[in-house]
């Protein structure tokens, strides 16, 4: 069975600061996996996805994300956290089954940015 | 890229009452939709699989007779919550695959449903 962990359910930087999200994951395959964003009382919007490709992963808004299968990690960063990034942060990982992906998430990760 | 809309986006119900949530793909077709809920600070949880022209697919721990599940076309899925209590407020959002088989998915804007 697949998991994904996310390390700190809440994470405050000040603006023009790095952000760092942790995620590890656990999977029995080569993993799919995402972030994904949510802001208040909306849905999710993807923001990156590795997918056995590029190991450096690029999303919106100038996050990226970098995929180490030594370390099962999939820490999502961006250089300069600006206002509008506050918001929560879902990791998530997918699996094939029977015809489709199942999604799993983390337990997500606020961000709180600070002026 | 593509669009899921749901509708309502809020709905406030009296307990013993039933709420039906929609779930449309506006310019796509998905054979496959998903249903979450998502309780206040915690992630989503899959409730279930709604499969096009068949029945849909529960997780576990989920009552099938309590949350009804319709896809009744290529670009609707239906969500059927019956007699509800208070404990089924929460936040529900669907998702669905822009293909078959494909990595990512597209989330509605989600239904937050309060049940007095």
């Amino acid at each position: 069975a697949q998991s994904v962990t996310q390390l700190g359910s809440h994470v405050s930087v000040s603006e023009g600061a790095l952000v760092l999200l942790r995620c590890n994951y656990s999977s029995s395959v080569p993993p799919y996996l995402f972030w994904y964003v949510q802001y208040p009382n909306q849905g999710l919007q993807l923001l990156l996805k590795y997918t056995s490709a590029a190991t450096l992963v690029k999303g919106i808004n100038g996050f990226e994300a970098e995929f180490k299968k030594s370390e099962t990690s999939f820490h999502l960063t961006k250089p300069s956290a600006h206002m509008s990034d506050a918001a929560e942060y879902f990791c998530a990982v997918s699996e094939a089954a029977g015809g489709y992906q199942k999604v799993t998430f983390g337990i997500g990760t606020k961000l709180q940015v600070i002026p | 890229g593509a669009v899921v809309s749901q509708h309502p986006s809020w709905v406030i119900c009296k307990s013993g009452t039933s709420v039906k949530i929609e779930c449309r793909s506006l310019d796509f077709q998905a054979t496959t939709m998903f249903w979450y809920r998502q309780f206040p600070k915690q992630s989503l949880m899959l409730m279930a699989t709604s499969n096009e022209g068949s029945k849909a697919t529960y997780e576990q721990g989920v009552e099938k007779d309590k949350f009804l599940i319709n896809h009744a076309s290529l670009t609707l899925s239906t969500l059927t919550v019956t007699s509800a209590h208070p404990e089924d407020s929460s936040f529900y959002i669907c998702s669905a695959p822009q293909l078959a088989g494909t990595d990512t998915q597209y989330f509605g804007p989600g239904t937050r449903l309060t049940v007095l």
